[in-house]
């Protein structure tokens, strides 16, 4: 079966900084994505992801190994608005989109 | 302004009858999707289509039905053969199956 996993929640201080992980088993690959979703509201697209390595983006980068199925999403700088969740999913061979359960991040100040 | 549309943001039904979403998009993208979220678990695919008059059912089609006469809309319909269909239902759009998603604003469906 396609399965992604990430932390259910996680906690940081506003000014620190987070990695939000993700592992994935699917049926082939065809990049991986993070998407922001604060509570209620529609997801917004983060990072993309398609060959190994970092993409940098502002505050936020994400990490691709698809020898080990792992991406994390590191957040920088954490800012109060940054409290939301962080969902991970990935294109399989069909390049319909697996969703993870997706990260509760909790910024305290 | 570009975007995608849905509405209500907010739906009630009674339990027995069918109800539909609505799903608008001006960004002139092919590809449309509905998606269901719950809570604790990911997004799952409803239906997808990738043309105008053409959809495909997702991981989770039964008990829902959908159209696509026109590119910009995707409206979704909510049968009584449902059995839990109380959730937060997202509507999302692509320029193709191979590029990101766009989402609308969703709607939260109780049904009663």
């Amino acid at each position: 079966g396609q399965n992604i996993d990430q932390p259910t929640e996680m906690t940081a201080t506003e000014g620190a900084i987070v990695q939000i992980n993700c592992t994935y088993q699917t049926s082939g690959f065809n990049g991986l994505f993070w998407y922001q979703q604060h509570a209620g509201e529609a997801p917004t697209f983060l990072s993309y992801n398609v060959l190994d390595g970092l993409e940098e983006k502002g505050r936020f980068s994400s990490f691709l190994s698809r020898s080990k199925g792992y991406s994390y999403l590191l957040l920088k700088e954490l800012q109060m608005k940054d409290s939301a969740s962080y969902l991970c999913a990935v294109r399989d061979s069909n390049y319909q989109l697996i969703w993870g359960a997706g990260t509760k991040l909790i910024i305290k100040p | 302004d570009g975007g995608i549309t849905q509405s209500p943001k907010y739906l009630f039904r009674k339990e027995g009858q069918n109800v539909t979403l609505s799903c608008e998009q001006n960004l002139n993208h092919d590809a449309m999707y509905w998606y269901r979220q719950d809570p604790g678990q990911g997004l799952r695919l409803i239906y997808y289509s990738q043309i105008v008059n053409d959809f495909q059912k997702g991981d989770i089609a039964e008990g829902y039905s959908v159209s696509r006469e026109k590119k910009e809309s995707f409206p979704l319909t909510v049968t009584s053969a449902q059995k839990n269909p109380t959730a937060f239902y997202l509507c999302a759009s692509s320029t193709g199956v191979a590029n990101e998603q766009f989402f609308g604003p969703g709607t939260r469906l109780t049904v009663l």
